[in-house]
């Protein structure tokens, strides 16, 4: 079975600094997906940014890039110019590219942004 | 906003008792999964229904079941609640033909079980 770790269970940073949140999975498969999803205190999951196994250039969205190692198994996200609204438990996902949509998340990462 | 809504948003059930949770999916999409979230932990899947039928289901006892309906509108059933059953429930929509990546969740259920 496929299992994700958060390690950082929270973190911090200066509105306008650069933040690194770490995520490592274990899996057997070589296709499958990795996620990042924010979820604010509204509690409504959003998805900040993804990346596909099979793909080498890791993946960016404006502020938000990561950092994929395959053979590490080490999927962590940089977001940039931190801003205070990106204040949220952030959750690792882990998904197979073969049968049900079925997402394997972290135990997350809340982060809180300093003014 | 997701287009995926859940009813109720808060639910105080009975050791014992049944409940039904509701999700709304966004429209055209006819795969819906449900979660449930511990509180301070992340989401754990519970089953995934396409096209009205169960085609994915993770570590949760029979007692907890679900239907999709024509509308691919979903409901999750928990027969004979524990108090460990009180959690977060989050349903996701998604549309395999627009792509294998979004699922995109409403905001939720939070069942407390006393």
């Amino acid at each position: 079975a496929q299992t994700v770790t958060q390690s950082q269970p929270e973190m911090s940073v200066q509105e306008a600094e650069t933040v690194t949140l770490s995520c490592t999975y274990d899996t057997s498969e070589s296709d499958y997906y990795l996620f990042w999803y924010k979820q604010p205190p509204s509690r409504q999951m959003i998805l900040v940014i993804r990346q596909e196994a099979y793909k080498q250039q890791n993946a960016t969205e404006n502020r938000f890039s990561v950092n994929f190692q395959k053979a590490a198994k080490s999927f962590s996200l940089k977001i940039s110019d931190s801003q205070l609204g990106d204040a949220a438990m952030y959750f690792c996902a882990y998904r197979s590219a073969r049968g049900a949509q079925k997402l394997v998340f972290g135990q997350g990462t809340r982060l809180t942004i300093n003014p | 906003e997701t287009g995926v809504t859940q009813s109720p948003t808060h639910l105080i059930k009975t050791r014992g008792q049944q409940v039904t949770l509701r999700c709304s999916s966004q429209s055209g999409h006819n795969t819906v999964s449900w979660y449930q979230q511990a509180l301070g932990q992340g989401p754990q899947f519970i089953f995934q229904y396409y096209r009205e039928e169960e085609n994915g289901r993770g570590n949760f006892p029979p007692r907890f079941s679900g239907l999709q309906f024509p509308n691919y509108s979903s409901e999750l059933n928990v027969n004979a609640l524990e108090l460990d059953d009180s959690a977060l429930y989050l349903c996701a929509s998604s549309h395999p033909g627009q792509g294998p990546f979004e699922q995109y969740f409403g905001p939720g259920t939070r069942l407390t079980v006393t």
